[in-house]
């Protein structure tokens, strides 16, 4: 399994951008990259994935080094509601079995 | 996107009794699904790997007498925590995989077992 490195927890204003890093330096080449947060007391949930690319949706932005050592997930526009754990998990198998670091504390302020 | 439903969304029981916990994909089959444990302030752990029309998988240092779990059909897997235990109380979340590319997870069951 790829090892996944992040830092325990960051701050972020509200309405400005949140950028959380992950290390992933043992990727391998067929290996996504994706991202999970949990808020208090419910399921994770889906937020994006990529493999080399940079990739955009509706809540976030994925930017992934070219060497894929390593990536960062940017929520645009942070709001009160993004406030929780966001993982990043550098393994994915077909059949969706998933291993969870420890994650990223985001606490969104006012 | 899919949706993934546990139920119930909370139980509290009483020691020595057992517990069960519905995992249900609403508009997609899944002919696996994912059991997972979280204890406060820690991260998700996979307990097991549920299979339809065979034998679940469980992660190393889960009972699996314990912790049953049958996966009846293509949307419906269920986890039956037996003779629990004040230790067992945990947050237990369901994932099914969906289109080989996500995982879509339940809301969770808290557990508190007194």
């Amino acid at each position: 399994d790829a090892k996944t490195t992040q830092p325990p927890s960051m701050d972020c204003a509200e309405g400005r951008a949140a950028n959380l890093p992950c290390n992933h330096s043992t990727i391998s080449g067929n290996e996504y990259v994706y991202w999970y947060r949990q808020i208090h007391s419910q399921g994770p949930q889906y937020i994006i994935h990529g493999l080399k690319n940079n990739e955009t949706n509706e809540m976030a932005s994925l930017i992934i080094t070219e060497d894929r050592k390593s990536s960062t997930l940017i929520l645009p526009h942070a709001t009160l509601r993004d406030t929780a754990v966001y993982y990043c998990i550098g393994i994915f198998t077909s059949y969706g079995k998933l291993t969870f670091g420890q994650g990223t504390i985001l606490t969104v302020h006012p | 996107g899919a949706v993934v439903s546990q139920h119930p969304s909370w139980v509290i029981c009483k020691s020595g009794t057992s517990v069960k916990i519905e995992c249900r994909s609403l508009d997609f089959q899944a002919t696996t699904m994912f059991w997972y444990r979280q204890f406060p302030k820690q991260s998700l752990m996979l307990m097991a790997t549920s299979n339809e029309g065979s034998k679940a998988t469980y992660e190393q240092g889960v009972e699996k007498d314990k912790f049953l779990i049958n996966h009846a059909s293509l949307t419906l897997s269920t986890l039956t925590v037996t003779s629990a235990h004040p230790e067992d109380s945990s947050f237990y979340i369901c994932s099914a995989p969906f289109d080989k590319t996500e995982a879509f997870f339940g809301q969770g069951t808290r557990l508190t077992v007194v």
